[in-house]
């Protein structure tokens, strides 16, 4: 089945700096990669995602790439600010598996003001 | 409407009793999961229902039961739960369940086993 691996586990910015998340995908199948933002104590939610014929995609602060060729893809934070802090999960599902994603195990991003 | 609603937000239980976790969202999508989630830990995917039908069991044990009466609602039946069924337990909603469609999460609930 698909494995997610996810780096770093725990990233700490100073505000105003760039945060950089990487996951890599095992299952060439896989061609929907979304990213959760989870706050403490709060539900996941979407906050980009990518399908496998997109290279990159931008929403304001936010940013992901996708090499399909390596199977890696990663998020891109800009100016963070405190409340980008959270854990993040990066997901990959593939058409067939009928709404099944494999998660990463997390990253928890501190900013420091 | 997109929310997903989840009730309780707490529930504490004995490994003898029985209760239920419900779900609801009303914006007419047609696949419904539950997920278990452990505290710093990805959400693990417990069940999928398409078209109120059940479409993947990830081999969760019997004791939670899955119920799906409308395309509305999503309930989730426990029973002789065990102390490291503890964790918090979120219901999502898709449109389907191709991809790309963003799955929304309740804001769930926190199950303590004791």
């Amino acid at each position: 089945g698909e494995n997610v691996e996810q780096h770093p586990s725990t990233l700490s910015v100073q505000e105003g700096d760039s945060a950089v998340i990487k996951c890599t995908y095992s299952d060439s199948a896989s061609n929907y990669f979304p990213w959760y933002k989870q706050e403490l104590g709060k539900r996941p939610q979407l906050i980009i995602d990518i399908r496998s014929n997109v290279g990159e995609k931008k929403d304001q602060r936010i940013a992901v790439t996708l090499n399909k060729t390596a199977k890696h893809f990663s998020l891109h934070i800009t100016e963070t600010q405190p409340e980008d802090s959270a854990v993040y999960f990066c997901a990959a599902r593939k058409e067939t598996n009928a709404g099944k994603s494999t998660f990463g195990d997390g990253t928890t991003l501190t900013v420091k003001p | 409407d997109t929310e997903v609603t989840q009730t309780p937000k707490h529930l504490v239980m004995g490994m003898t009793n029985k209760k239920s976790l419900k779900c609801e969202q009303h914006m007419g999508h047609r696949a419904m999961y539950w997920y278990k989630q452990k505290a710093k830990k990805p959400p693990e995917l417990m069940f999928v229902y398409s078209y109120e039908k059940l479409s993947i069991n990830e081999s969760v044990p019997s004791r939670f039961s899955p119920e799906c009466p409308n395309s509305s609602l999503l309930n989730l039946h426990l029973h002789a739960l065990q102390p490291e069924d503890s964790a918090l337990y979120l219901c999502a909603s898709s449109q389907v369940t191709g991809h790309g469609y963003e799955q929304y999460f309740g804001p769930g609930t926190r199950l303590t086993v004791t």
